[in-house]
């Protein structure tokens, strides 16, 4: 199937750990994106990859980090985990960059619900 | 400051009925605008995405409208459907210098549908 997908689907742990959420898309997409939403169910950026380069980083912690292995993923590290950062996070993906090109859409992943503890 | 508002937060409708929700927006300058419905559990998918040009597209039962001059948008639901049952959200896109664009998310109206 196409899509974009992401593991694991529930992540719970401890505060101070460190964890990684994976991401892959078999769309052919040229950049992949990584939100999370807060218990408000409010969708915020937090980074978007074009071709392994940073294009946005909405001034989130730098316990945050993607890193993009290859165009197909982008995955999410987190070090020092804090009680706030408990969200639901989606991986996302769109053909190119956020230009004004309207034709083009994102495609979500099902998410990644973290529970920090 | 960019901020995408909707109304109502929450709805309960019965089967069969229309309902519309509601998108306001401050962003500027506006680029375009897009409805998804996210299913508990799941990620957003796409259902309409407008430009300024653009006052009303439609995609199944779904018909969204747009008012660039009262930065104005509705999504209506036509003889809603269990399935329909979801959060609806309001992206707006706003360019940006360079290539590359800024989306400002609302925070959703839940919407439920009842047998």
């Amino acid at each position: 199937d196409t899509a974009v997908s992401q593991t694991p689907k529930y992540l719970v742990t401890q505060m101070g750990n460190d964890k990684s959420i994976k991401c892959e898309q078999n769309l052919g997409h040229d950049t992949m994106y990584w939100y999370k939403q807060d218990s408000k169910k409010f969708l915020k950026i937090m980074f978007s990859y074009n071709n392994k380069e940073l294009i946005i980083n909405e001034t989130v912690p730098n316990r945050f980090s993607p890193k993009s292995p290859d165009k197909a993923h982008l995955n999410l590290h987190i070090n020092s985990l804090e009680l706030g950062d408990s969200a639901v996070y989606f991986c996302a993906s769109s053909p190119r960059k956020l230009a004004g090109d309207s034709n083009y859409g994102y495609t979500f992943g099902s998410g990644t619900r973290l529970t920090v503890v | 400051k960019n901020q995408v508002e909707q109304s109502p937060q929450s709805l309960i409708i019965l089967e069969g009925k229309n309902c519309t929700l509601q998108c306001n927006y401050t962003v500027s300058p506006f680029s375009n605008l897009r409805w998804y419905k996210q299913d508990t559990g799941r990620g957003p998918v796409s259902l309409t995405i407008m430009t300024f040009s653009e006052n009303t597209k439609s995609n199944g039962r779904y018909t969204a409208t747009l008012d660039a001059d009262t930065k104005q948008s509705s999504l209506h639901i036509t003889a809603s459907q269990l399935s329909d049952s979801a959060s609806y959200i309001c992206v707006v896109s706003a360019m940006r210098g360079g290539a590359t664009n800024k989306l400002i998310f609302g925070t959703g109206t839940l919407l439920a549908v009842q047998p």
